[in-house]
């Protein structure tokens, strides 16, 4: 039982590049929630999918965008990487409403 | 727009010492509120509250919601310095949305 996983754990990019962050959870868990935590700032959402098919923008969605792939996964991508986005990810999974629980977290870092 | 707001922001303490650390919110259509630590990685969960006046404990960490003044408090008696951390409060809304403060960070000096 892994919990909640991300890929990566750490990545470099240019301004301009695109990547997609991944994550998994094998809890069966409906909901599932992209952070970004920044110095000083708490967690701040960026996108949530409540259930399996439905995805909803949170506070700071401008920039990205997520793909609930089926129950388990939930990516998040960024298209065109600038160094406001530099960042650490957190994705997390609850049951509805529920305590929810998080992954490891990806650092990014865009020159 | 929602605020969480936490205070204080940061505070140092001695071991044995007492810690209270405060959330207030302004949350349109509130459903709960939780707390979580966090120590360089990612937030563990620590209470959940829907309740007003209906503590809630786990050792020496406990909890309290008051709805009607908008507000939970969280305690942490006998410190010891593997409390430091950074303690987060946040609230869920009935649309799915979890909203979290900015945190207060707790250092603990042996």
């Amino acid at each position: 039982n892994a919990g909640v996983t991300q890929t990566p754990k750490f990545q470099v990019l240019k301004t301009g590049q695109s990547m997609t962050l991944q994550c998994a959870q094998d809890m069966n868990h409906n909901s599932m929630y992209w952070y970004r935590q920044d110095p000083g700032m708490g967690l701040r959402l960026i996108y949530y999918s409540a259930s399996e098919g439905t995805t909803d923008k949170g506070e700071v969605p401008n920039g990205y965008n997520v793909s609930r792939l089926n129950k388990r996964e939930f990516s998040l991508r960024l298209e065109s990487a600038a160094p406001s986005q530099t960042s650490v990810y957190f994705c997390a999974s609850s049951r509805t409403y529920n305590e929810q629980f998080f992954g490891p977290g990806t650092r990014l870092t865009v020159l | 727009e929602d605020k969480v707001v936490q205070s204080p922001l940061s505070l140092v303490v001695h071991e044995g010492d007492t810690v209270t650390l405060n959330c207030s919110y302004e949350v349109t259509n509130f459903r709960s509120l939780l707390w979580y630590k966090q120590e360089k990685k990612a937030p563990t969960f620590l209470f959940m509250l829907t309740s007003s006046g209906i503590e809630k404990k786990s050792g020496r960490l406990s909890s309290i919601l008051d709805k009607k003044e908008l507000f939970s408090i969280l305690n942490i008696t006998a410190t010891q310095t593997g409390d430091s951390a950074i303690y987060l409060c946040a609230v869920y809304r009935n649309d799915y949305k979890l909203s979290f403060g900015a945190g207060t960070t707790v250092t603990v000096r042996a």
